[in-house]
């Protein structure tokens, strides 16, 4: 079955960095399309970035747009989330999901939590 | 990338039925048939509930579906159920090339 596992996530302070791994399995990793989804405390759903099924393009929210990139390692089946210049309000449970559709995602993984503070 | 309008809370009854509505613009939800629905339960992950405005996955009940009319997509729960307790956010694709959700909707079956 579909499964998705973050690891990555922990206590940073501001202005460091931090990267967020998403391994997937049961599935061929190269046919979809994934995204990662923060959730800080108390609060809703934030779109973070997708990465196509093929590789080819990234989109970003303007939230994070120049400090964080997507990517990915099909050898390894492995979705990434590189953080850089981190501030207290990146403080968040990210998840990673994998698409059914351009905007559908459907697995999900268990989320790991981001806390930026000094 | 604005979020799009959900109301803050809906409730009913067990047996009742509810819609949950998500208001965007004709850069979001007018300009593509891409609006999702998420449901989650507090603590867990999201659950995809509906996909391109009125798909559901499969092993989603058939009492959840989805619609959409011009800037606004709707989400029917049709015979609520204690467990359909939860918040529900919307998605939707959007003409810049980023997703943008809803500020949820808590829905309380009392």
């Amino acid at each position: 079955q579909v499964q998705l596992v973050e690891s990555g996530g922990g206590v940073v302070q501001p202005g460091r960095s931090l990267r967020l791994s998403c391994a997937g399995s049961g599935y061929i990793f190269s046919n979809h399309g994934m995204q990662w989804v923060r959730q800080a405390p108390g609060k809703g759903l934030e779109w973070v970035a997708l990465i196509w099924y093929d590789g080819t393009r990234e989109n970003y929210a303007d939230s994070v747009k120049g400090r964080f990139t997507i990517s990915r390692d099909v050898s390894r089946n492995t979705l990434y989330l590189q953080m850089n210049s981190l501030r207290a309000e990146d403080t968040a449970v990210y998840y990673c999901g994998r698409d059914v559709s351009i905007n559908g995602f459907e697995f999900w993984g268990q989320g790991t939590l981001v806390t930026v503070s000094s | 990338q604005s979020a799009l309008t959900q109301p803050a809370s809906v409730s009913g009854s067990p047996g009742q039925s509810i819609t949950i509505s998500c208001t965007g613009t004709s850069s979001d939800v007018g300009a593509y048939n891409y609006v999702s629905w998420y449901q989650q339960h507090s603590g867990k992950a999201p659950k995809l509930m509906i996909y391109d405005v009125s798909n559901r996955p499969s092993g989603v009940s058939y009492r959840f579906s989805g619609s959409k009319s011009g800037n606004t997509a709707s989400l029917t729960i049709s015979g609520l159920q204690a467990e359909d307790e939860a918040d529900y956010y919307c998605s939707s694709y959007t003409n810049a090339n980023a997703v943008v959700f809803g500020g949820g909707t808590n829905l309380a079956v009392l």
